[in-house]
């Protein structure tokens, strides 16, 4: 079975751009969750997908949004971006929500200058 | 506030045994799951508990007491390539809150 992908796996951004994310999860799996990992605050959630529908949400601004298809696959939408959300961003795809086996992809590193 | 608290680092030896250590506060808790992360990797599952008791997976453990809103992660007969960060991560009504992360350090 083929991993979680992500696209792109770097991305170098402007202030106040936006940008999108792509994350296809394992096939079969309903459940895509968001992450952003910097060096200083670790893995935070910023939101879980599952059958098309926003089940929970992390402590960020509005201007992160996401949304997943049909085909299970996620997008990540940072608009107005700001030098701190330079950080991995990583996606991880498991069978059910609130999945305790969490599989996560390479992630995308973005860069905001 | 949901929270976890886990060392920023530990260092070890070689061939020995290591905890590391996990206390959360979290509302509705369901589980506690652990992952390994080496660097410039994605972290990985090693394991979760969602009753009190320990859990063994091979050279892994993982122990959880809800009572105490405490978990940990035992590593037994310790390789070089151990060294990663280990996150503990809490499952809960709301959404999984992730620890900072333990960096593990193994001397040879």
């Amino acid at each position: 079975k083929a991993g979680v992908t992500q696209t792109p796996r770097y991305l170098i951004k402007t202030r106040g751009q936006q940008v999108t994310l792509s994350c296809s999860p394992i096939s079969g799996h309903r459940s895509v969750s968001w992450y952003q990992q910097t060096p200083g605050q670790g893995l935070q959630f910023l939101f879980e997908y599952f059958s098309e529908t926003q089940r929970n949400k992390g402590n960020f601004p509005g201007r992160f949004s996401g949304r997943q298809f049909s085909n299970s696959r996620s997008e990540m939408n940072v608009s107005t971006l700001e030098l701190g959300d330079s950080a991995l961003y990583l996606c991880a795809s498991s069978l059910e929500d609130r999945g305790v086996e969490q599989y996560f992809g390479p992630g995308t590193r973005l860069t905001v200058t | 506030g949901q929270s976890l608290e886990q060392p920023s680092e530990v260092t070890a030896v070689e061939g020995a045994i290591v905890q590391i250590n996990c206390t959360y506060q979290t509302s509705g808790f369901y589980g506690l799951s652990w992952y390994q992360q080496h660097d410039g990797g994605a972290p990985t599952f090693l394991s979760y508990n969602a009753l009190d008791g320990l859990e063994e997976t091979g050279r892994f453990s993982s122990f959880l007491s809800r009572s105490d809103s405490y978990g940990y992660l035992l590593l037994q007969e310790l390789q070089m390539k151990d060294s990663a960060s280990y996150f503990c991560a809490a499952t809960g009504d709301d959404k999984i809150i992730f620890g900072k992360g333990t960096r593990l350090h193994i001397l040879p």
